[in-house]
């Protein structure tokens, strides 16, 4: 299987709390993306980082990457109990010209208010 | 825009039944993805399609097919249900890198 991993499987915090994720993959990638799912809900784009940057924010998310470790991690600064949700990576593999996307198994993120 | 829908979003079938799953796009999105999630599992790509009248093998195509005869739906066909199709069904469409996904139909093989 090609499918990235992702640690831990699940976080519980209190809000206030910062939750890091972290996710590795196997091949060579163009870019890796972040999805976020409510429970019984379809998946949402969060943010994306390209293979040549190393770290990127987006409101209370930072996203690294690693490229030489193929590693990525996402930090939620100041959690709110909405946070509550499932996390994915996501990575395109490098010269692939459909936007396929290769999941990680996901982190399940609790928020305690 | 109604983005991405699906239907249906529940269905139960019998072990050697057949359906199809429709995925809608309003957003005039080339790609279109059907992916399946299992407990545990994360996401994966059963098929894909770059454009209408054209479909491709994604990691886990056995005992599904699609079809994509307009630009805005993409089916997800299952001819002969298994208990192992028990699982939850994404579809999700894309221009640029981002996908968009629909809310998912929950189906069960019994």
């Amino acid at each position: 299987s090609q499918q990235g991993e992702e640690d831990p499987q699940a976080l519980s915090i209190q809000e206030g709390e910062n939750a890091t994720m972290n996710c590795s993959y196997k091949t060579s990638i163009n870019n890796l993306q972040w999805y976020r799912q409510n429970s019984g809900r379809g998946l949402v784009h969060l943010i994306l980082i390209r293979s040549n940057e190393r770290e990127k924010h987006s409101g209370r998310l930072r996203v690294t990457l690693d490229t030489s470790k193929k590693s990525s991690s996402l930090l939620i600064t100041a959690s709110r109990a909405a946070d509550t949700a499932s996390y994915f990576c996501a990575t395109v593999s490098r010269g692939g010209a459909t936007n396929k996307l290769i999941f990680g198994t996901g982190t399940l993120l609790a928020v305690q208010p | 825009n109604a983005g991405v829908t699906q239907t249906p979003k529940f269905r139960v079938l019998k072990t050697g039944q057949s359906m199809t799953l429709l995925c809608a796009q309003d957003m005039n999105h080339e790609y279109m993805y059907w992916y399946r999630q299992d407990p545990g599992m994360g996401l994966r790509l059963i098929h894909y399609s770059v454009g209408e009248g054209t479909t491709a093998k994604g990691e886990v195509p056995d005992g599904y097919n699609v079809s994509r005869l307009k630009k805005q739906n993409f089916l997800l066909g299952l001819e002969s249900a298994a208990p192992s199709q028990t699982s939850v069904y994404f579809c999700a469409s894309n221009l640029g890198r981002e996908q968009y996904f629909g809310p998912g139909t929950r189906l069960t093989v019994t």
